[in-house]
């Protein structure tokens, strides 16, 4: 069955720290990866897609990620943390030929200002 | 702000009772969907709908029920048959093709007492 793996359940930071959030999911066809964010209180809201093309995609409030297809990941980065990144972020992947998403168990991320 | 409502925000039931939680979008979007969010689970889906008067279960569809009697709306029924329906619940859209992005609503937290 196709599944989601995100590594890290609980992270915390300082701020200013660097970011890596981990992300492999296991499917053999063609996928749209996705990272989604859901900060206190508020709706759960994209950050940033990979659909084709260069695998180093941008989002929003400088975040960005990497597909590797070979290692089948989607790892999610920041350079620098603020304490407004506090929120918990899913990875999730789309499988080309359906309407259907598959989402990983999140991470919980705390910043330290 | 338009977009998804999901209402009520908070919702009591008492063990044994059926229960309706309402999803509306004014986005024109063809599809639609509702998750379950528990702690440290991530995002599993309840059931789907690609159009009007069609819709199909996801990976956790026991004990719920749901209708797409109009585009923009996709109730789900949480029934006395769902052995543990104290969740977060989340409804979510999706433009035509099966690249877009998904918006989500609010959610509802539902409690049974």
């Amino acid at each position: 069955a196709q599944s989601v793996s995100q590594h890290n359940h609980h992270v915390i930071l300082s701020e200013a720290a660097s970011l890596e959030l981990g992300c492999n999911y296991s499917y053999g066809g063609t996928v749209n990866l996705f990272w989604y964010v859901q900060y206190p209180g508020q709706h759960l809201q994209l950050l940033l897609k990979y659909f084709s093309g260069d695998p180093l995609v941008k989002g929003i409030k400088g975040f960005e990620a990497e597909f590797i297809k070979s290692k089948f990941s989607f790892n999610l980065r920041k350079p620098s943390v603020q304490w407004s990144d506090t929120a918990e972020y899913f990875c999730a992947v789309s499988l080309l030929g359906t309407y259907k998403y598959i989402f990983g168990t999140g991470t919980r991320l705390k910043v330290l200002a | 702000d338009g977009g998804i409502t999901q209402s009520p925000k908070y919702l009591f039931r008492k063990e044994g009772q059926n229960v309706t939680l309402s999803c509306e979008q004014n986005l024109n979007h063809d599809a639609m969907y509702w998750y379950r969010q528990d702690p440290g689970q991530g995002l599993r889906l309840i059931y789907y709908s690609q159009i009007v008067n069609d819709f199909q279960k996801g990976d956790i569809a026991e004990g719920y029920s749901v209708s797409r009697e109009k585009k923009e709306s996709f109730p789900l029924t949480v029934t006395s048959a769902q052995k543990n329906p104290t969740a977060f619940y989340l409804c979510a859209t999706q433009a035509r093709g099966r690249t877009d992005t998904q918006y989500f609503g609010p959610g509802t937290r539902l409690t049974v007492l």
